[in-house]
C-alpha cells in the first residue's frame, strides 16, 4: 500500500491552522497513524485509529478520514509544532508503510 | 519507563556488513513485537523489518534475504543484521515497539516507543 502526503513542505506562521492530507493507494479504514519528528530526533506518536490522540498530545492537533483519504489538522501552531509530520498505515500487516513526510516550517 | 536504546552504527564499505542493536528497558523485549524502521537522509520513514513475540519474521521486498532480524532474550535486545549492504541501506535505523488499540471490534497497532537511532553509512 502506497502512501502519498500533500503538501511536500508547508510555510506557515505562528497561530495558522495547517492541514495535511494523506491519501492511501487502497482502502485502510480507520488504520492510520500521524507522527511529528523533530529535526535530529526519533518519531513521535501524536494520533492513531484516524483520530485518537496519543496522551499528552495537545488538543490543537486532530485527525479525521476514513477509507483512503485522511487529514491532520493543527488548529492554532505553536513554535513547537515546527517539524515534519508523517502519516502510517498499519492496515496491512506487518508492512505498515509511510508518507514520504511533511515538512511543515515557520513562515 | 520503556526506553529503547539503539548502537552498532557506522561506516561500513558496499557489500560489507554491520549488526545494529536495540536495547530495551521498561519492558520485555521478548513478549512484544518489535520493529526496525529506517530513515535515509532527507527522505521519508521505511519499515525494515519486524520480529513478533511469537518468533515469526518478517522483511521489506528491499532487505530480504540480506537482512536478519533477532533477539537476545537474556539482554533484552533486539538485533539486525545486515549483510551485503549496499548505498542505498545508508540511512538511519531506528527501533520501535509496536502496541495495538483493541476494542471489540479490532486492533489498531501503532509505533508508541522509538529509539534515538543509529546512523549506518554504506560507501562506495
Amino acid at each position: 500500500i502506497q502512501m502519498t502526503q500533500s503538501p511536500s513542505s508547508l510555510s506557515a506562521s505562528v497561530g495558522d491552522r495547517v492541514t495535511i492530507t494523506c491519501r492511501a493507494s487502497q482502502s485502510i479504514g480507520t488504520f492510520l497513524n500521524w507522527y511529528q519528528q523533530r529535526p535530529g530526533k526519533g518519531p513521535k506518536l501524536l494520533i492513531y485509529a484516524v483520530s485518537i490522540l496519543q496522551t499528552g498530545v495537545p488538543s490543537r492537533f486532530s485527525g479525521s478520514g476514513s477509507g483512503a483519504d485522511f487529514t491532520l489538522t493543527i488548529s492554532s501552531l505553536q513554535p513547537e509544532d515546527f517539524a515534519t509530520y508523517h502519516c502510517q498505515q498499519s492496515f496491512s500487516t506487518p508492512l505498515f508503510t509511510f508518507g514520504q513526510g511533511t515538512k511543515l516550517e515557520i513562515k | 519507563e520503556v526506553q529503547l536504546v539503539e548502537t552498532g552504527g557506522g561506516l561500513i564499505q558496499s557489500g560489507g556488513s554491520l549488526r545494529v542493536s536495540c536495547v530495551g528497558s521498561g519492558f520485555n523485549v521478548s513478549t512484544n513485537y518489535m520493529t526496525w524502521v529506517r530513515q535515509a537522509p532527507g527522505k521519508g520513514l521505511e519499515w525494515v523489518s519486524v520480529l513478533y513475540s511469537g518468533g515469526s519474521t518478517y522483511y521489506a521486498d528491499s532487505v530480504k534475504g540480506r537482512f536478519t532480524i533477532s533477539r537476545d532474550n537474556s539482554k533484552n535486545t533486539l538485533h539486525l543484521q545486515m549483510n551485503s549492504l549496499r548505498v542505498e541501506d545508508t540511512a538511519m535505523y531506528y527501533c520501535a515497539r509496536q502496541d495495538h488499540y483493541c476494542t471489540s471490534a479490532s486492533c489498531w497497532p501503532y509505533f508508541q516507543h522509538w529509539g534515538q537511532g543509529t546512523l549506518v553509512i554504506v560507501s562506495s
